[in-house]
C-alpha cells in the first residue's frame, strides 16, 4: 500500500543539526520530495532527490536515501529559529503520474 | 515571476452547502493538482489535471468535483459540504507530461464548515 510514515516532533538547539527521518513504502518510487510549511501557509519545496541517487547536499540541505531499507533522512546543518516548521516527505505514488503521497509531518522546533 | 495563487484565502460555509476555490498555476506550468490538508495531517491527493481533463485521482468521494480552463487555471468544487470537508486545500503545479516535474504549491484555501 502507499505509506509514508515519519516521527511527529523533534527539539533541537540552535546551531546544532537537525536530522528528519522518513520511511516509505513504494520501492518503485523514482523521485522523494522533502516540503517545509511554516505556520499558516503552504508547502515550500525544499529538495529532492532521485533514486539512483544516494546522497543529495544543497548548501545546509544533505538528503540521504537508503533505498533498500527505504529509508530517506533530511539533515540541516547548523539550525536557526527561521528553519523552525513543518517538514514533510513526500514519495511520487504510482500511476505514472507526479501524484505525490505525503507523510504526516515533522514539526522542529528549535530553541537557543 | 508569480507563483501559483489560490482564491480565495479563507471560507466559511454551512453543511450542505456547495463550494468553489480557484487556482492559477505558475507561469509556465500547465498541470494541476489539488490536495486536502486536515488539521495536523499531510496532504491528500484529490486529482490531477493536464489539458483540460482529469487524469488521475484519489480516494475522495464524486462530490470533489474540478475543471481546468484553457490558461491552464483550475477550479475545484465540492457538493453537499460536511463537517469534515473543513481543511486547506493546496494547489499544486507543474510543467511537462507530468512524470518528473516537481510540484509547486500556493498558499492554500482554508475552508471551515461549519
Amino acid at each position: 500500500g502507499e505509506d509514508v510514515e515519519q516521527s511527529l516532533f523533534l527539539s533541537v538547539r540552535e546551531g546544532d543539526s537537525s536530522v528528519i527521518n522518513c520511511t516509505y513504502t513504494d520501492s518503485s518510487s523514482t523521485y522523494l520530495y522533502w516540503y517545509k510549511q511554516e505556520p499558516g501557509a503552504g508547502l515550500q519545496l525544499l529538495t529532492y532527490i532521485f533514486s539512483n541517487m544516494d546522497m543529495k547536499q544543497d548548501q545546509r540541505l544533505t538528503v540521504l536515501l537508503n533505498k533498500k531499507d527505504k529509508h530517506l533522512s533530511l539533515r540541516i546543518a547548523d539550525t536557526q529559529t527561521g528553519d523552525s516548521a513543518i517538514y514533510f516527505c513526500a514519495e511520487k505514488g504510482p500511476g505514472g503520474y507526479n501524484k505525490l503521497i505525503f507523510g504526516a509531518g515533522t514539526r522542529l522546533a528549535v530553541h537557543p | 515571476d508569480a507563483g501559483v495563487t489560490q482564491s480565495p484565502t479563507h471560507l466559511i460555509k454551512t453543511r450542505g452547502q456547495q463550494v468553489t476555490l480557484r487556482c492559477s498555476p505558475k507561469s509556465g506550468h500547465d498541470t494541476v493538482s489539488w490536495y486536502q490538508q486536515a488539521l495536523g495531517q499531510g496532504p491528500q491527493f484529490i486529482f490531477q489535471y493536464y489539458e483540460e481533463e482529469e487524469r488521475q485521482r484519489g480516494n475522495f468521494p464524486d462530490r470533489f468535483s474540478g475543471h481546468q480552463f484553457p490558461n491552464y487555471s483550475s477550479e475545484l468544487n465540492v457538493n453537499a459540504l460536511l463537517l469534515g470537508d473543513s481543511a486547506l486545500y493546496l494547489c499544486a503545479s507543474s510543467s511537462g507530461q507530468g512524470y518528473t516535474d516537481t510540484q509547486y504549491f500556493g498558499p492554500g484555501t482554508r475552508l471551515t464548515v461549519l
